[in-house]
């Protein structure tokens, strides 16, 4: 039983690209859930998602950076016009999404440096 | 704001000693509460969490210890092994949601 996928496990990315970052759920999990690690730093959250549908985007900024989780495929993080700052190890993790179930699995993440 | 603090941000033990980590958090409205292990160039693996209804909970070598009313958790490594070596992540989850929120880690050494 496959754990949660992620690719790619290195990027890099040149100031001003666009980096496109992909997940797939573990077998049985619809939820999403992206997280953002700075070095040396704890994980922040910051995006929820359901298929087809964002549920809490509270830790997205607010320019720049977008989710999605379509009906068919992997979930996307999409970052437009990286800046170095985004350098930062980008972790998924997902869930049954069962009623007072809160285990989430992480994925190995995606390491992005701008340069 | 900072909602869960964890402490020490590093520690240092010998094998076969007790490895002991603590988390502290604001609000009382907190419905779980786990602990990750990460190792470098890893993700986080889910360790053990506990709900706020039980004081303590054991897996093997590892033990939460629960205290409502202080408003803080812990995490027991008992007979820490060099394997046990590794980057420690309390978190919680507030009723209702699904996000996690992660203490700032403690980088734990076992010493051979």
């Amino acid at each position: 039983n496959a754990g949660v996928m992620q690719n790619p496990r290195h990027l890099v990315r040149r100031r001003g690209q666009e980096a496109r970052l992909r997940c797939s759920p573990m077998k049985g999990h619809s939820h999403v859930y992206w997280y953002r690690q700075l070095p040396e730093e704890g994980l922040k959250f910051m995006v929820y998602l359901q298929k087809e549908n964002i549920i809490d985007e509270s830790g997205m900024p607010k320019e720049r950076f977008s989710a999605e989780f379509p009906k068919e495929g992997p979930s996307i993080l999409r970052i437009q016009q990286v800046v170095r700052g985004d350098s930062a190890a980008y972790f998924c993790a997902s869930s049954r999404g069962l009623a007072g179930n809160y285990e989430q699995y992480f994925g190995p993440g995606t390491r992005l440096t701008v340069t | 704001q900072q909602q869960v603090k964890q402490s020490p941000q590093s520690l240092i033990v010998q094998k076969g000693g007790i490895s002991i980590i603590n988390c502290a958090y604001e609000n009382t409205a907190f419905d779980y509460f786990p602990w990750y292990q990460q190792f470098p160039g890893k993700g986080p693996a889910l360790l053990i969490a506990i709900r706020p209804d039980v004081s303590e909970k054991k897996e093997g070598r590892f033990t939460i210890s629960f205290n409502k009313s202080a408003k803080q958790f812990s995490l027991h490594i008992m007979d820490s092994q060099p394997g046990d070596s590794a980057t420690y992540f309390c978190a919680v989850i507030i009723q209702g949601a699904q996000k996690l929120v992660f203490g700032q880690g403690t980088r734990l050494t076992i010493n051979p």
